[in-house]
């Protein structure tokens, strides 16, 4: 199974100000179509999982474009370049390149 | 608007039996594959089974082999989860979800049900 490790595990930020994650997977998630299978989601208080990114990089439909996503091989990032409140909750990375798919241990992000 | 509605969680006794069932709405549900997605109580998010659009193919998570089953009903829009042999560990808020564009890749799921609650205790 591929792992997924994010750091850290959590992340106090001033609103206005930069926050950035990183996820490290086992193996590289480039696959044979040229596609990168990493997906960025924000799960927020009491609400099921949204999906930010997708593709690595790409933002997804109605995502705020202080979102972005970097990366390649095994080696991902999550920015977030003015945190707002409504950014609150807890960030997961996730491999959709190999069954089973396996998500990162989360990053929780709150308001300082 | 595309939805999908979660039910039939319940507190079920250490090894008994469970179905869940999500049913779809506002879009065209057997041209998509299906996810079950799983979240232990202030845990993180563990991928469960996901199954073809036909119903062709299934794969389920180690920790699940040989006693849940996926299937679905394309006819009546919905699709189950059969939990046999339960274990408290099995507690979490079990999810349904696909990925409602080809972009995104079979396994890019953005769309999520609310979740129902299984709690498996004695």
């Amino acid at each position: 199974d591929i792992v997924m490790t994010q750091t850290p595990l959590s992340l106090s930020v001033t609103p206005g100000q930069p926050a950035s994650i990183s996820c490290k997977s086992s193996q590289s998630l480039l696959h044979s179509d040229g596609k990168t299978y990493l997906y960025w989601y924000l799960q927020k208080p009491g609400q099921s999982p949204q999906l930010l990114i997708y593709e690595a990089s790409s933002r997804f439909s109605g995502v705020p474009n202080r979102f972005s996503g970097s990366g390649s091989g095994t080696d991902y990032t999550l920015k977030v370049s003015r945190v707002e409140a409504e950014d609150v909750g807890v960030y997961y990375c996730m491999q959709g390149l190999h069954l089973p798919i396996t998500f990162g241990q989360g990053t929780r992000l709150e308001i300082k | 608007q595309v939805q999908l509605a979660e039910s039939g969680g319940g507190v079920v006794r250490p090894g008994g039996s469970l179905r869940l069932s999500c049913a779809a709405s506002g879009f065209s549900f057997s041209s998509y594959g299906m996810h079950w997605v799983r979240q232990a109580p202030g845990k993180g998010l563990e991928w469960v089974t996901f199954i073809h659009s036909d119903g062709s193919n299934e794969n389920y998570a180690d920790s699940v082999k040989g006693r849940f089953t996926i299937s679905r009903d394309n006819s009546k829009k919905t699709l189950y989860l059969e939990m046999n042999s339960v274990r408290t560990e099995d507690t979490a808020v079990y999810y349904c979800a696909f990925a409602s564009g080809w972009y995104l890749g079979v396994n890019g799921m953005d769309v999520w049900g609310q979740g129902t609650t299984v709690t498996v205790s004695s």
